[in-house]
């Protein structure tokens, strides 16, 4: 089976630009779960998708992130404008139901210079 | 802000010794997951303990919760180099919208180094 999809694995932007991450989820799973990682702390949930709808977005900072999962498969996450302290790893993980164990991609790691 | 707060932030061991850290929470649970994080590389789930048990074994781990406390201890016995990384507990807990537990808060995590 594989696993949680993410591209790219690396992204260095300047502060101000723009940025988007993709997500390609496990078959079958209708959960999806964008987290921010920033070092040396744990992953912080940023918004969660049951099929194409949101389930919980409180921790998404909507002035300047977005996420979007139209077909209830694949998602992507941007950031526009990006700023210094969103350098931080963005994982995506999957879960056939909103209760059950989740599934990690192995993350995005974007640096804001 | 995080839920959990593991200790110790970090420990070093040796081959062959058990190592254990522990995880505190402040508010009611559905359940605590624990997960393993290897350096550059994503969360791997480890092991699911439900508020209503308090111990749960797999393999060389074994993972205790006490509710009463708001803690949880993952054990992990004869380790070895493999298992140097990062473990993080993480709590479920209900959602109002859908009445299940999906949101899951993680804690700040142990940084564990097992030396030969």
């Amino acid at each position: 089976e594989a696993g949680v999809a993410q591209s790219p694995r690396y992204k260095i932007i300047e502060k101000r630009q723009s940025v988007a991450f993709w997500c390609n989820p496990i078959s079958g799973h209708a959960t999806l779960y964008w987290y921010q990682q920033i070092l040396g702390q744990g992953p912080k949930l940023l918004i969660q998708f049951q099929n194409n709808g949101v389930v919980d977005d409180s921790q998404l900072p909507k002035d300047r992130f977005s996420a979007e999962r139209l077909k209830g498969v694949d998602s992507t996450l941007k950031i526009q404008p990006a700023k210094l302290e969103d350098s931080a790893v963005y994982l995506c993980a999957s879960s056939s139901g909103p209760a059950n164990t989740q599934y990690f991609g192995p993350g995005t790691r974007l640096t804001v210079l | 802000s995080q839920q959990g707060e593991e200790d110790p932030q970090a420990l070093s061991i040796q081959e062959g010794e058990n190592a254990t850290m522990n995880c505190s929470y402040k508010t009611s649970i559905n359940n605590l997951q624990w997960y393993r994080q290897n350096s550059g590389r994503g969360l791997v789930h480890l092991i699911l303990i439900r508020s209503n048990e308090r111990e749960k074994h797999s393999g060389r781990l074994r993972v205790t919760l006490d509710t009463s406390k708001k803690s949880s201890s993952l054990l992990i016995t004869a380790s070895r180099a493999a298992d140097t990384a990062s473990y993080f507990c993480a709590t479920a807990l209900s959602t109002i919208n859908t009445g299940t537990a999906s949101k899951l808060t993680f804690g700040t995590g142990t940084r564990l180094q097992v030396t030969l």
